[in-house]
């Protein structure tokens, strides 16, 4: 079992509609949680970060947390093209942080 | 504000030889963190330097080290180039252990 699981995709959802990407993680003693948004050809971007159980927002994004299903999810509403990327789920162990293979989200114009 | 800055950003070396990236962390931030992405993949750790000492490594052989400076600088040289060590290598800064990374542009690696 991977340690971070993310669908590899592609999702693909029209302009103007939500993307629900999804990230599960094996060591249930895991704290931090972190999506990142990662262009072709470009470095990591953070996105957001959330520590405690339920939902935070930040603009168009969503990231919500179930600890005890060991689940992390990022709702982006309002969908652009420029949207368009690969979406890296990371959790931090001690100093480390172990990321995901990515979801690569499709925004059809 | 400068952000995190990677030098170089490409860089093609022959298998046997030896490369040093380097890496200006973010302002205010003195904590240094690097990462190998290969093509397709998740980011992986290599390790982390906090007070000019290795903190915490990944599993990477020993051909890759790294050193930090006092003005919290880093570089990650890695020896004995293999094929397999083509990738884009990240490096990430954060205030202590507790703030998210945030990375550089990376540095492009191609060994042929």
């Amino acid at each position: 079992q991977k340690e971070v699981e993310q669908n590899s995709g592609p999702l693909s959802v029209p302009e103007g509609a939500i993307a629900s990407l999804n990230c599960t993680y094996s060591d249930r003693g895991s704290q931090s949680f972190f999506w990142y948004r990662q262009y072709s050809g470009k470095s990591p971007e953070l996105i957001m970060f959330i520590y405690s159980n339920g939902d935070k927002e930040d603009g168009r994004f969503t990231a919500q947390l179930n600890k005890a299903s060991q689940y992390v999810s990022l709702l982006i509403r309002d969908s652009q093209p420029s949207d368009s990327a690969t979406y890296l789920c990371a959790v931090r162990q001690t100093y480390k942080y172990i990321f995901g293979t990515g979801t690569r989200l499709k925004v059809l114009a | 504000d400068a952000g995190v800055t990677q030098s170089p950003t490409h860089l093609i070396k022959t298998r046997g030889q030896q490369v040093t990236l380097r890496c200006s962390p973010k302002s205010g931030h003195d904590t240094v963190s690097w990462y190998q992405q290969a093509l397709g993949q998740g980011p992986q750790f290599i390790f982390q330097y906090y007070e000019e000492e290795e903190r915490q490594r990944g599993n990477f052989p020993d051909r890759f080290s790294g050193h930090q400076f006092p003005n919290y600088s880093s570089e990650l040289n890695v020896n004995a180039l293999l094929l397999g060590d083509s990738a884009l290598y990240l490096c990430a800064s954060s205030l202590g252990e507790n703030s998210p990374l945030h990375f550089g542009n990376g540095t492009r690696l191609t060994v042929t």
